[in-house]
């Protein structure tokens, strides 16, 4: 069945590091690609997305680019803030099933000032 | 527009005892899956449902768990019987339809189970 496998956390970087968490994804189908990012105690918040081949998806400085040759959908980001800690899930959602999104474990990250 | 909103927050039950979570999906949302999650866990579909449909119940287990979406009121997920294993945080999305595949999320539940 289709799956998505993120790279384990945690991630600790200084302030102003560049970020990379690895994402990469099984599908049978062609599926819908999602970043949601989670605060300590809150619900999961749509960060990006993008829904085919080779499309990048982008928001407040976070980008991940849809690569259907290597089935990824790497996050990247070129200056964290302290602010960006929390727990980052990639997701998938395959438009041949009934929409239910698939998640991978989640990658805690901390900034430290 | 009022996001999608769960209650209670936090809910505590002894075991054998029965958990309500109530889930009011956005305003215009006729589509709501519930999701839970483990602890150190990503998130697991647990079903889909429209209004008064349960379209996909394929990830809740077969005895214990329920849900509905009424015509009128907010999604319900029931557990009866609660064992120490369902303690996790249940969380509601909703989307306005299928001719978009962005789902919101709520707040979530977070069950305790005594």
């Amino acid at each position: 069945g289709d799956s998505v496998t993120q790279m384990e956390g945690p991630v600790t970087l200084s302030e102003e590091a560049f970020l990379t968490i690895n994402c990469t994804y099984t599908a049978t189908g062609y599926p819908s690609l999602f970043w949601y990012v989670q605060y300590p105690g809150e619900g999961l918040q749509l960060l990006l997305k993008a829904t085919k081949a080779d499309d990048k998806g982008s928001n407040k400085g976070f980008e991940a680019t849809y690569r259907k040759e290597t089935t990824s959908f790497h996050l990247e980001k070129g200056s964290v803030q302290v602010s960006d800690s929390a727990v980052y899930f990639c997701a998938l959602s395959d438009r041949g099933s009934q929409g239910n999104l698939i998640f991978g474990k989640g990658t805690k990250l901390s900034v430290k000032p | 527009n009022a996001g999608v909103m769960q209650n209670p927050r936090h809910l505590v039950r002894r075991r054998g005892q029965e958990a309500r979570l109530r889930c009011s999906p956005m305003k215009g949302h006729s589509h709501v899956y519930w999701y839970r999650q483990l602890p150190e866990e990503g998130l697991k579909f647990m079903v889909y449902l429209q209004k008064e449909n349960i379209i996909d119940e394929s990830g809740m287990p077969k005895e214990r768990f329920s849900a509905e979406f009424p015509k009128e009121g907010p999604s319900i997920l029931r557990i009866q019987q609660v064992v120490r294993g369902d303690s996790a945080a249940y969380f509601c999305a909703s989307q306005p339809g299928l001719s978009t595949d962005t789902q919101y999320f709520g707040p979530g539940t977070r069950l305790t189970v005594l």
